[in-house]
């Protein structure tokens, strides 16, 4: 069965830590995406990769292909930074459809 | 354009109940994606469209669930006789191509 496990499940950190979310997955894959979730439902995606390594602002993501392994990183973190962070990843067999398979998500809380 | 809108934004119908969910993606996006959410999971994939053209459904998409995209553009998700089970968020993406999918605010149904 092709999986996505995240941990961990839930996080609490204090104003300023460094954070990190992992995520693996079983098969090879096209690409894996990094989406944050806050209360009420809404989706953003923060990071789309198949390789190597992105940074936006204070977020960091890194992929190793070999290992099947991704890590979201957070610098500085900020108590506006707590939601839900989702690894999800478009199977590499899966030929165009590119539907994502989701993990069940982390729940990040940063604490003032 | 203002990214992926979803109406309405929430349902509360009594079980037996068709209901029906209206996306609109991104306007240069030819791909519109449908995923559900239940609590305190990730999103699961239930069907996807390329322009107007439905090219994959999960077996999540019993009989009870329909969806098009007439012209390419919105789309609508109906759900004959609700059940119980169904109550979920329910989210529809976009992309161009198997480029970044963009998600819409979700409508979270309720059945009772």
């Amino acid at each position: 069965k092709n999986e996505v496990e995240q941990s961990p499940q839930n996080l609490t950190a204090q104003e300023g830590e460094f954070i990190t979310i992992n995520c693996s997955y079983s098969v090879g894959i096209s690409a894996l995406h990094w989406l944050q979730q806050h209360p009420g439902g809404g989706i953003v995606s923060l990071f789309m990769l198949s390789s190597g390594k992105k940074k936006h602002g204070r977020l960091i993501a890194t992929i190793n292909i070999q290992e099947k392994h991704s890590s979201l990183h957070i610098t500085a973190s900020h108590p506006r930074d707590s939601a839900v962070y989702i690894c999800a990843v478009g199977w590499a067999y899966s030929g165009s459809a590119r539907q994502l398979t989701f993990g069940s998500g982390t729940q990040l809380t940063v604490l003032p | 354009d203002t990214g992926v809108s979803q109406n309405p934004r929430h349902k509360i119908t009594k079980r037996g109940q068709n209901v029906t969910f209206r996306c609109d993606p991104i306007s240069e996006h030819n791909r519109l994606y449908w995923y559900r959410q239940t609590l305190g999971q990730g999103p699961e994939f239930l069907t996807y469209f390329q322009n107007e053209a439905q090219l994959e459904k999960s077996r999540l998409l019993s009989d009870r669930f329909s969806a098009e995209r007439p012209k390419g553009s919105f789309s609508t998700l109906e759900i004959q006789r609700t059940e119980q089970g169904d109550s979920a968020m329910y989210l529809c993406a976009s992309s161009f191509l198997a480029d970044t999918q963009y998600f819409g605010p979700g409508t979270r149904l309720t059945v009772l």
